[in-house]
């Protein structure tokens, strides 16, 4: 069965700091990874999304960059964090084809202080 | 152009009582509705799928929902609410291929209270 795995589940970084979080998925190949973030009281929101190593979209302009070295790694980053940096960061993956639901790791809450 | 709109932030209901989310969208294509629930500093799961067929599509927990093409809604319903179901539930349109982008509302917070 296909499990995702993201850490660390909770990070506390002052201003100006680099970020780098994690995701990993275990029993499917060439999967689609999405990065989100999910501001307090708010809905989620798509920051980057790979459909293939060394393929990234970004959906918003921001701080955070993301990379994809392997089939099923997902590494989201900042050289320099941002008080509006803070929040709850969710690695999802799916499948590719239509109307496929997704599949979310457990979450990162991020606090910049 | 799709869009999602859940027409309550906060349900709080007390325990063993029925609940109702309500969720309401717009798609120019084929509509396919999802229900995800998030349990407190947890991602998201799946609670439930339409993709056609019968409009009553029942999910996991007890909950089902109804698609209402002609007043395009997808509420989420319960009978009766347990303290564990407290989340936050959202609803989506799926993004075709890319079902990263899909469109979800904004969320609706449901506090069961004993």
């Amino acid at each position: 069965s296909q499990t995702i795995h993201q850490w660390p589940a909770t990070l506390v970084q002052p201003v100006g700091s680099p970020l780098s979080l994690e995701c990993t998925v275990e029993g499917t190949s060439n999967p689609n990874l999405y990065w989100y973030r999910q501001a307090a009281g708010r809905g989620l929101q798509l920051l980057f999304y790979s459909v293939g190593i060394g393929q990234i979209s970004s959906e918003v302009p921001q701080n955070l960059s993301a990379s994809r070295p392997q089939d099923r790694q997902f590494i989201l980053s900042s050289k320099k964090l941002l008080l509006s940096d803070s929040g709850f960061y969710l690695c999802a993956w799916s499948g590719g084809s239509w109307g496929e639901k997704l599949f979310f790791g457990s979450g990162t809450q991020l606090s910049v202080l | 152009a799709q869009s999602v709109t859940q027409l309550d932030s906060q349900v709080p209901v007390f325990e063993e009582a029925p609940v109702e989310l309500r969720c309401n969208y717009s798609s120019s294509v084929s509509v396919y509705l999802f229900w995800y629930v998030q349990y407190p500093n947890q991602g998201l799961q799946l609670l439930l799928k339409y993709l056609s067929g019968s409009t009553l599509v029942k999910g996991i927990n007890g909950f089902e929902a109804e698609f209402n093409k002609s007043q395009t809604s997808f509420h989420l319903r319960k009978p009766s609410v347990h303290i564990s179901d407290t989340a936050e539930y959202f609803c989506a349109v799926p993004g075709g291929t890319n079902a990263g982008k899909s469109t979800f509302g904004d969320g609706t917070t449901l506090t069961v209270k004993p």
